[in-house]
């Protein structure tokens, strides 16, 4: 069975200091790892991927996240964080076999000015 | 521009009443999914459907039905059947290919039942 787990419904930080979302997941085979940004009344927009090769993947708007498979993990970074960072932030695996995502709680990052 | 639209931005109904959420996607993908989000939930998902006149039931179908006549059109109903229907609806595709599993969405339903 594959699912994901995000730890810390809710995440606070500074403007201009390091944004760290966590991310893991439990699948049997290598999975294909997702993160989504969803701002207030809207849908979810794609940051970045994992698929194959590298490890350490590159968004938009500066966002970057690193596969580990020893530790299950896909955790998104930001060295600097943006008031317009702040918004919802979803995980999500591909399900295996199929083209379903299964999506994780959300972490709902809070920029203090 | 490519993309998926959902009609209506926010839905009001009464207790009792069938309500049909719409969404349409131009982007020539395959398969179309429907999500209901709820605070602190995350998004489940309802139905899906990974090509024309098919769909599937997702983890959450109950009181809910759907239809795909079309390619580019995916309708959600949600019926007199569900017990707590007040929720934030969105709608994705994808293309359905390999190495394409990135789902794109549309901006959302917001549905108040009362």
């Amino acid at each position: 069975a594959q699912s994901v787990t995000q730890l810390g419904s809710h995440v606070s930080v500074s403007e201009g200091a390091l944004v760290l979302l966590r991310c893991n997941y439990s699948s049997s085979v290598p999975p294909y790892l997702f993160w989504y940004v969803q701002y207030p009344n809207q849908g979810l927009q794609l940051l970045l991927k994992y698929t194959t090769g590298a490890t350490l993947v590159k968004g938009i708007n500066g966002f970057e996240a690193e596969f580990k498979k020893s530790e299950t993990s896909f955790h998104l970074t930001k060295p600097s964080a943006h008031m317009s960072d702040a918004a919802e932030y979803f995980c999500a695996v591909r399900i295996t076999g199929a083209n379903n995502l299964f999506f994780g709680t959300g972490t709902r990052l809070t920029v203090i000015p | 521009d490519g993309g998926i639209t959902q009609s209506p931005k926010y839905l009001f109904r009464k207790e009792g009443q069938n309500v049909t959420l719409s969404c349409e996607q131009n982007l020539n993908h395959d398969a179309m999914y429907w999500y209901r989000q709820d605070p602190g939930q995350g998004l489940r998902l309802i139905y899906y459907s990974q090509i024309v006149n098919d769909f599937q039931k997702g983890d959450i179908a109950e009181g809910y039905s759907v239809s795909r006549e079309k390619k580019e059109s995916f309708p959600l109903t949600v019926t007199s059947a569900q017990k707590n229907p007040t929720a934030f609806y969105l709608c994705a595709s994808n293309s359905g290919g390999t190495g394409s599993y990135e789902q794109y969405f549309g901006p959302g339903t917001r549905l108040t039942v009362t």
